[in-house]
Formats: structure tokens, C-alpha cells, sequence
């Protein structure tokens, strides 16, 4: 079975300031692992992901996570917030092996950029 | 590349009505699509597996006779809600499947539809 934990619901930093969201995940099989960012009233735009190649995996918008198995995490993180970056951030797992394409989702965590 | 379009983005109907929502793949071939919903400030959660020439797969819960999927092409999953109620007010958010290098598959993600159940 697989689960993914987004450790605060919300966030919120400065513009300028370093952004990092938390996922952990729990997977008895080797894992594919996503964050996906969600603007209001929009579907899901992926950031990134992480389908066992390098572990420090580079997205778009400056965003980058890095897997890191011995921690099961795969935080989230930028160096300086924009305010464009205000969204709803979800992390997500999925099996690597066999028919299983099913998305595991975090509950999300919702990043507030102040000025 | 890999756009998924939805319509309506939204719609308001009135309950015991029937509404339909499509999810297309632009600029691809999916053999496998993904609705999910989703509700004010929480995850997304998988309703149901649309195959191409297939039956659905519901997730537990979830009852086949009230959200009606259909996969009758490579690049059109419908869902139809169907004898709507307030409760079923909801954003709808489809995914479909592309098959990258032969072995991974990512799914790309339409920009989802808003019900409203009058």
C-alpha cells in the first residue's frame, strides 16, 4: 500500500524567502513520486517528478525536490518565493512496477506569499 | 504538447437534471483517462478508471449507475452525472494517460469543471 503525508496545510513566507513543503511518503514497492501545483478554479499543473533517475529532480518555476529514500521524503523547495507562486502544492505517489498507475494524493498544502 | 481540455469549465443545473462532461486529449491518444473529484479546499479524489472500449473501474463508494462513464474513443472520455443533487456539486477534474519511453506513463490533467446542483 502506498500513502503520501504533506506535513502543514498551509504555508506561508515572504516574497523573497526560501519555500519549502514537505511530503513523505510510505511505499512497500519502489516509488514514482509528483508535486503538482493547483491554481484557483484550474486543474493540476506538474512541477516535477521523480521516476528513479537523479535524485534532486528540477522542475519548472525554479521549483526542485529531492528523493530521498533512507528519509521516505521528497520535499518540495525554491529559493526565493514570488508572489506568482501563491497556490495549492500536492504531492503525489504511485507504484513504478506492474499495472498499478493509480495516483496517491496528499491532502495539500496551500503556500501563501506575502509582500 | 499533452493538452487536456475539459468542457463545459463550468455549469449550473438544476437537480434531477443530467449533466455531461467531456474530457478530451488535444494533441494525443489515451487509451486510459482518469476522473476525479474534488472538493473546496481538499485533494483530489480518483472516482473512477475510464479505458478506451471498455467498462469503467469505480473506486469504492463511488456508484456507477449515478456517474456514467464512457470511453468510446482514443481522445474522448465523457462523465455524466446523472439526476443531479446539491450534493453532487463538486469540481470534476479529468487526467489522461500517456505512455512516455515505453514503460512510464504520466498523466496530464484538464483544467476541471465546476457543478453547480441548484
Amino acid at each position: 500500500a502506498q500513502s503520501v503525508t504533506q506535513l502543514g496545510s498551509h504555508v506561508s513566507v515572504s516574497e523573497g524567502a526560501l519555500v519549502l513543503l514537505r511530503c513523505n511518503y510510505s511505499s512497500s514497492v519502489p516509488p514514482y513520486l509528483f508535486w503538482y501545483v493547483q491554481y484557483p478554479n484550474q486543474g493540476l499543473q506538474l512541477l516535477l517528478k521523480y521516476t528513479s533517475a537523479a535524485t534532486l529532480v528540477k522542475g519548472i518555476n525554479g521549483f526542485e525536490a529531492e528523493f530521498k529514500k533512507s528519509e521516505t521524503s521528497f520535499h518540495l523547495t525554491k529559493p526565493s518565493a514570488h508572489m506568482s507562486d501563491a497556490a495549492e502544492y500536492f504531492c503525489a505517489v504511485r507504484s513504478n512496477a506492474g499495472n498499478n498507475r493509480k495516483l496517491i494524493w496528499g491532502l495539500g498544502t496551500s503556500l501563501a506569499v506575502n509582500p | 504538447g499533452a493538452v487536456v481540455s475539459q468542457h463545459p469549465s463550468w455549469v449550473i443545473c438544476k437537480s434531477g437534471t443530467s449533466v455531461k462532461i467531456e474530457c478530451r486529449s488535444l494533441d494525443f491518444q489515451a487509451t486510459t483517462m482518469f476522473w476525479y473529484r474534488q472538493f473546496p479546499k481538499q485533494s483530489l479524489m480518483l472516482m473512477a478508471t475510464s479505458n478506451e472500449g471498455s467498462k469503467a473501474t469505480y473506486e469504492q463508494g463511488v456508484e456507477k449507475d449515478k456517474f456514467l462513464i464512457n470511453h468510446a474513443s482514443l481522445t474522448l472520455s465523457t462523465l455524466t452525472v446523472t439526476s443531479a443533487h446539491p450534493e453532487d456539486s463538486s469540481f470534476y477534474i479529468c487526467s489522461a494517460e500517456l505512455s512516455l519511453s515505453g514503460f512510464y506513463n504520466e498523466q496530464f490533467f484538464g483544467p476541471g469543471t465546476r457543478l453547480t446542483v441548484l
